[in-house]
C-alpha cells in the first residue's frame, strides 16, 4: 500500500521561508495527484490553503504557495509569521475516488 | 455563507452502532461530492469515504470498508455516514468535507467507542 510521506517536524525563524514536502512511499508525485494543502491547530478543523498542486484557497494570503518539487509536492510559506505555527497535512488522490493524507508536519516557529 | 454542520458524535459501546449527519449550506450541495474524513486522538488526517453529486458511486477506505455506509439526500442537502461494527480504533473526530478537491469542512463531531 502506498504510503503519503510529510517531515514529522520543521522549524523555521520567524520572517523565514520554509519548504514542506508531500511524497510518496513509491513513485513521484505529479500533478495528477491533485496535492492539496490544509492548516490544523489543536482542537480546531483543518483549513485548506492549497488544492490542486498550487490554488490558493480563498482567503489564504499570498505567503502560502504550493508546486511539484522534483518528485514530490511542496508547500512553500514565506515570511513566517508565529501563528504558522500549526500541523500542516498535505493530501493525494489515488484514483477509484481514494485520497490518502500524509501523516503531517508540525511546525515550529522560533 | 458556505458551511457544513456535523452532527450526531456520541459515546457508543464496541459493536454498536451510529449515524452521523452533516448539514450543508451556501452551496448547490447536488453540484459536488462529499467525503467524510476522521481524525483520532492525537492522530493525523485519514479519508473515510467518499459519494458522488448522484450517489452513484461510493468509495470506502479499507479500515471500514464493509462496515461504514455513506449516503446522501440532495433535497435536504444533507450527507450522512451509517457506521456499524464499531470498534474503539473508530473513536475520531469525523468531519465531512465538500470533495474534489476537499475545499470546505464542518467542525466536526466527536465519536468515541468505549464499554
Amino acid at each position: 500500500q502506498t504510503v503519503v510521506t510529510q517531515e514529522p517536524s520543521f522549524s523555521v525563524s520567524p520572517g523565514g521561508t520554509v519548504t514542506l514536502t508531500c511524497g510518496l512511499s513509491s513513485g513521484s508525485v505529479s500533478t495528477n495527484y491533485y496535492p492539496s494543502w490544509y492548516q490544523q491547530t489543536p482542537g480546531q478543523a483543518p483549513r485548506t490553503l492549497i488544492y490542486s498542486t498550487n490554488t490558493r484557497s480563498s482567503g489564504v494570503p499570498g505567503r502560502f504557495s504550493g508546486s511539484i518539487l522534483g518528485n514530490k509536492a511542496a508547500l512553500t510559506i514565506t515570511g513566517a509569521r508565529a501563528d504558522d505555527e500549526s500541523d500542516y497535512y498535505c493530501v493525494l488522490y489515488m484514483g477509484s475516488g481514494n485520497w490518502v493524507f500524509g501523516g503531517g508536519t508540525k511546525l515550529t516557529v522560533l | 455563507e458556505v458551511q457544513l454542520v456535523e452532527s450526531g458524535g456520541i459515546l457508543v459501546q464496541p459493536g454498536g452502532s451510529l449515524r452521523l449527519s452533516c448539514a450543508a449550506s451556501g452551496f448547490t450541495f447536488s453540484s459536488y461530492w462529499m467525503s467524510w474524513v476522521r481524525q483520532a486522538p492525537g492522530k493525523g488526517l485519514e479519508w473515510v469515504a467518499n459519494i458522488k453529486e448522484d450517489g452513484s458511486e461510493k468509495y470506502y477506505a479499507d479500515s471500514v470498508k464493509g462496515r461504514f455506509t455513506i449516503s446522501r439526500d440532495n433535497a435536504k442537502s444533507s450527507l450522512y455516514l451509517q457506521m456499524n461494527s464499531l470498534r474503539a480504533e473508530d473513536t475520531a473526530v469525523y468531519y465531512c468535507a465538500r470533495d474534489y478537491p476537499m475545499d470546505v469542512w464542518g467542525q466536526g463531531t466527536t465519536v468515541t467507542v468505549s464499554s
